[in-house]
């Protein structure tokens, strides 16, 4: 079955680092770029970066650069989104997704189900 | 960062009804627009990309139209599943945004 299955929920303190994962199954890992959405509480869909795991070509949505750390471990199909110091406005739900179509039409046809950070002191 | 904007915010609508939602990009974006339904709690499921491509399994009571600028996204006669919120999304160049979403509610 082709899908994203994605770390289970985290609930950490302010300061505290995180790293949450994405794992892509059932298709080849490495020809499809692999985005994260963020969705805060109660609030709409925002684009955080994409990363292209064959060779960890990364971009980032300038209003995540040097917030957070995109990476991924081709040898295990997996995607990361990191943090290393975290803030409560990070609480939110994180999404990871396969860009799929070519250039120049691109689209995020398969998602996984979401994991949920909460950052409370 | 090219702006999406979506009206309405919120629409109210019966089963059977025919709705459509507009999308409005702050500068053109040809034909690269997606559109994604999202229940509560759940991930986001891809409707139509390139503007007017319908994704496969989607139900054909879903259509898209649109280039340049204005967008929109039409549903035929609504089914009861469809009680969701709806996004577009830019995909001519990163970052690739959304729109602020429409809840469409019984």
């Amino acid at each position: 079955e082709v899908q994203l299955v994605q770390s289970g929920a985290e609930v950490k303190k302010p300061g505290e680092s995180l790293k949450i994962s994405c794992k892509g199954s059932g298709y080849s890992f490495t020809s499809y770029w692999i985005g994260w959405v963020r969705q805060m509480p109660g609030k709409g869909l925002e684009w955080m970066g994409v990363i292209y795991p064959g060779d960890s070509d990364t971009t980032y949505s300038p209003s995540f650069r040097g917030q957070v750390t995109i990476s991924a471990d081709k040898s295990i199909s997996t995607a990361y989104l990191q943090w290393n110091s975290l803030k409560a406005s990070d609480t939110a739900l994180y999404f990871c997704t396969r860009r799929k179509g070519g250039d120049p039409v691109w689209y995020f046809d398969l998602w996984g189900r979401g994991t949920l950070v909460t950052v409370s002191s | 960062d090219i702006q999406m904007t979506q009206s309405p915010s919120s629409l109210s609508a019966s089963v059977g009804d025919r709705v459509t939602i507009t999308c409005r990009a702050s500068q053109s974006i040809s034909n690269y627009l997606n559109w994604y339904q999202q229940k509560p709690g759940i991930a986001p499921k891809l409707l139509i990309y390139a503007a007017s491509s319908l994704q496969s399994g989607v139900p054909s009571r879903f259509s898209g139209s649109g280039s340049g600028t204005d967008f929109s996204l039409t549903i035929s006669s609504l089914q009861s599943e469809d009680f969701a919120t709806y996004y577009c999304q830019q995909s001519f160049s990163t970052p690739y945004t959304f729109g602020q979403g429409t809840k469409l509610e019984i």
